[in-house]
Order: structure tokens, then sequence, then C-alpha cells
């Protein structure tokens, strides 16, 4: 089955600065890399989605990025603030055109300093 | 996008009982999926569940313990049979497909068993 990778597990930086997280994945095949903010005690949030035929996409200070050869995606977050702190996780999905479910990376805990 | 109700939001349990969860859409969806995340840990796909007919579960859960419904396309149940001190996590459903763009959580179901 599918395994996703996620680097760093912890990420400071300074407030303004920009943040960037990274994932792999292992199943080809997989066609769907959305990004989830989770805050303490509350539910994951889609924050930004990327399928395998799109190389990037932008949303604001957010963007994503897939290299479907390498089977790597990452998360770009500009002029950091303190509500982007946060656990954030990657995941990615099958060929199943929305009939398989989400393979979760163990997520990356965001620290935005002041 | 469509309101996700999960019932109960938290629950206390004896070892040995079991608890049933519900996950009620406000629209349609095509499919419907149950996760567990342990403390400070990522999110784990226990199943797909299948509207008419028996869930999809993933290794290492099975029927047996984890007991889905889902007799409609608004609706489903996840039940944690014969609970042990292990089965403590926060178990959430997600959807997708009808109006639902992308993989959208319930806000979870925080399980403590004692």
């Amino acid at each position: 089955g599918e395994n996703v990778e996620q680097h760093p597990s912890t990420l400071s930086v300074q407030e303004g600065d920009s943040a960037v997280i990274k994932c792999t994945y292992s199943d080809s095949a997989s066609n769907y890399f959305p990004w989830y903010k989770q805050e303490l005690g509350k539910r994951p949030q889609l924050i930004i989605d990327i399928r395998s035929n799109v190389g990037e996409k932008k949303d604001q200070r957010i963007a994503v990025t897939l290299n479907k050869t390498a089977k790597h995606f990452s998360l770009h977050i500009t002029e950091t603030q303190p509500e982007d702190s946060a656990v954030y996780f990657c995941a990615a999905s099958g060929p199943g055109g929305g009939a398989d479910g989400l393979t979760f990376g163990k997520g990356t805990h965001l620290i935005i300093q002041p | 996008s469509a309101v996700i109700s999960q019932k109960p939001s938290r629950d206390i349990c004896q070892r040995g009982t079991s608890l049933t969860i519900q996950c009620q859409v406000d629209s349609q969806v095509t499919m419907m999926f149950w996760y567990r995340q342990q403390p400070g840990q990522s999110l784990t796909l226990i199943a797909t569940a299948n509207q008419g007919s028996e869930a999809t579960y993933e290794s290492g859960f099975v029927i047996d313990k984890f007991p889905i419904s889902r007799p409609n396309l608004t609706f489903s149940t996840l039940t944690v049979s014969n609970m042990s001190p292990e089965d403590s996590s926060i178990y959430l459903c997600s959807v997708t497909g009808g109006a639902v763009g992308g993989y959208t959580f319930g806000s979870g179901t925080r399980l403590t068993v004692v």
C-alpha cells in the first residue's frame, strides 16, 4: 500500500519568514495530494491540494509543488504569521477517483516565533 | 461545503464495552471513511464505509472490532467493540463526492477507555 513520509517533524521559523514542508510517497498510481492544517483539539482542515496533472498550485500565501517523477510534493508558506502555528499533514490518495481513502504523513509541528 | 455532524463529541467508557459513533452529512456524498488519530499522532484510515454493502477495511483493522454501517448516502456509524485502553483515540469520519470537493472531516469523537 501507499506510504507517505513527511519532514521535518518540527519546524520553527521567525514570523514573516517562509516555511517549507516536504513529503514523499511510494505509490506511483497516487494522483491526489492534499495538505491539512490541524490546530489543537480541532479537526483537520484542508488548506490546499494538488492533482497529479498539475505541477504547482498557489492560494495567496500558500503553494504546493508536485514532482511526479521523484514522487515528492512540498508545502510552501510565505510571510508566516502567528496564526500559521499548527500541525500540518500531507496526504496521498490513489487513482480511484475519490473512492480511495487518504494515507497521511506523520505531521509537521510548525511554530511561528514572534 | 457539506456540514458533517459527528456524535458523540467525546465519551469515557469502561473496558469491555462498545461505543457507536454516528456521522451525519447534510448532503449526499459519494464516499465516507473512518479514521483513527491516536494522541499526538497522525491519522490512520480504518475503513471505507460502502453504502448498502460491507465496509472495506485497511490492514490491521477487522470487522469484528470495528463494525461499520452505511445505510444511505448521508449517514454512517462506526462501533468500537470490546474496548480496551489501547482504543483511546480520536475517531473521525471523512466524506468526499457529491457537493464535497476534496476530503472533509467531521469534528471527531474523543474516546477514553478506562
